[in-house]
Order: structure tokens, then C-alpha cells, then sequence
């Protein structure tokens, strides 16, 4: 099954510090992956994705993602957090629905990231 | 509209009544999705439509669940005879080809008292 694993609950950083909020995933051939940020009492909202290409992929609000093949993982990034950095985090794989040729998400359970000033 | 919307924003009702709940997809999307997200279960798949192709609803957890998409665009997700587990934020996301990118809306909070 095509799945990923947020391995944290909660990631803690200082305002100004770098932050890493990891994801590992387990496919069957490429990957397709992605990562949504989600704010209290709202939606989710897309970052970034991976489908081919360069290694590290750069996002919204000055994320960026490395894909690493050969630790199967596609780690969060950012070089300077900020409060309003501050949210939960989704590391999502796309998987193929056999019906309408098409995908969804397999989510992972989400990391909140907490920035304190 | 610019983004995906849904309504109502927020849903209180009584165990056994049924509920509605609807999604307008971004203009020109041919894929719409509708997702739960709970505490207990994280984020799950519930149903797709694609097109005018009959929708997948391998994730909708009863019969209790479903889902029609009107003129491809308008989706209502309708939970019958609701209960206490199905309390939960109800997203709908909706692509445009089949590479894109899912855009979520800002999702329904429902209640079941």
C-alpha cells in the first residue's frame, strides 16, 4: 500500500531557527508527493510537490522539501521559522484509484509545529 | 470563485437526523474529492468523481454515506441517520487535470449530538 509516516507528533522551534518537519514514505515505483499546511479552523491548504525531477522542491511561504530516494523520505524544511509558521503540518502520497484512472491522498497523521517567539 | 467553498461552515444536529453537506469546486475542475478528518482517524478518502465517470466510493466508511455531483461541478455529500462517530471536518478538495495539484476548501464541522 502506498503510504507515508510523519514519525512526530509535535516539532518545537524557536522563532529565527531552521526547522525540519519529516515525512518517510512507502510506495511501489515513483512517488508522487505532497505537503499541505493546514491552520486552526481552516482548510488545507498546498505547499509543495514532488513528482520528478530536482531533489529539493521549493514551496510556498519559503518551504522547501528534499526527497531523498534512498532514505524514502521527503522532509519538511524551512532555514528561518516564524510564529505564524505555526500550524499542522500534512505529508500526503498519491495513490492510484483503479476507478476513473485518476488518485487521491494518503494522508499522513500530521505534525504540529509549534513556533515560539 | 477563486477557491473551493463549502457550506454550512459549521453543523450541529441530533443523532439519527440526516445531514447535507455541500462543496462548489474551483470553476473548470473535473475532479472533486471528498475527505473526513477526525481525531481518531487522521485524514481519510471518502468518495471521487471524475468527468461524468461513475464516482469512487470505495472510502465511504457505510451506506449511511453519500454523494452526487450535479452537472459536474456542485457535490452534496449526505450523511443519513447520523451518529456520534460521524462527528468531524468534512473537506472537499477538487483538481483539474491529472497531474494537478488537489486545492481543499476551508471544510464543514459536524457535530452529531
Amino acid at each position: 500500500a502506498q503510504s507515508v509516516a510523519q514519525p512526530e507528533d509535535q516539532v518545537n522551534v524557536a522563532e529565527g531557527n531552521p526547522l525540519t518537519v519529516k515525512c518517510t514514505y512507502s510506495v511501489s515505483g515513483n512517488p508522487y508527493l505532497f505537503w499541505y499546511v493546514q491552520y486552526p479552523n481552516r482548510g488545507l491548504q498546498f505547499l509543495l510537490k514532488y513528482i520528478t525531477g530536482d531533489n529539493l522542491v521549493k514551496g510556498s511561504y519559503g518551504f522547501e522539501a528534499e526527497f531523498n530516494k534512498s532514505q524514502t523520505s521527503f522532509h519538511l524544511k524551512k532555514p528561518s521559522a516564524l510564529v505564524s509558521d505555526s500550524a499542522l503540518y500534512f505529508c500526503a502520497v498519491r495513490v492510484l484509484r483503479e476507478r476513473n484512472s485518476g488518485y487521491a491522498l494518503n494522508f499522513g497523521k500530521g505534525t504540529s509545529l509549534l513556533v515560539t517567539p | 470563485g477563486a477557491g473551493v467553498s463549502q457550506s454550512p461552515s459549521n453543523k450541529v444536529t441530533e443523532k439519527g437526523k440526516d445531514v447535507e453537506l455541500r462543496c462548489d469546486p474551483i470553476s473548470g475542475h473535473t475532479a472533486l474529492y471528498w475527505y473526513r478528518q477526525s481525531l481518531g482517524q487522521g485524514l481519510e478518502f471518502l468518495i471521487y468523481f471524475q468527468g461524468n465517470s461513475a464516482p469512487d466510493k470505495s472510502g465511504l466508511p457505510s451506506d449511511r454515506f453519500s454523494a452526487e455531483r450535479t452537472g459536474g461541478s456542485v457535490s452534496t455529500l449526505t450523511i443519513q441517520r447520523t451518529q456520534q462517530e460521524d462527528s468531524a471536518v468534512y473537506l472537499c478538495a477538487s483538481r483539474r487535470g491529472i497531474q494537478e495539484t488537489q486545492y481543499f476548501g476551508p471544510g464543514t464541522r459536524l457535530l452529531v449530538l
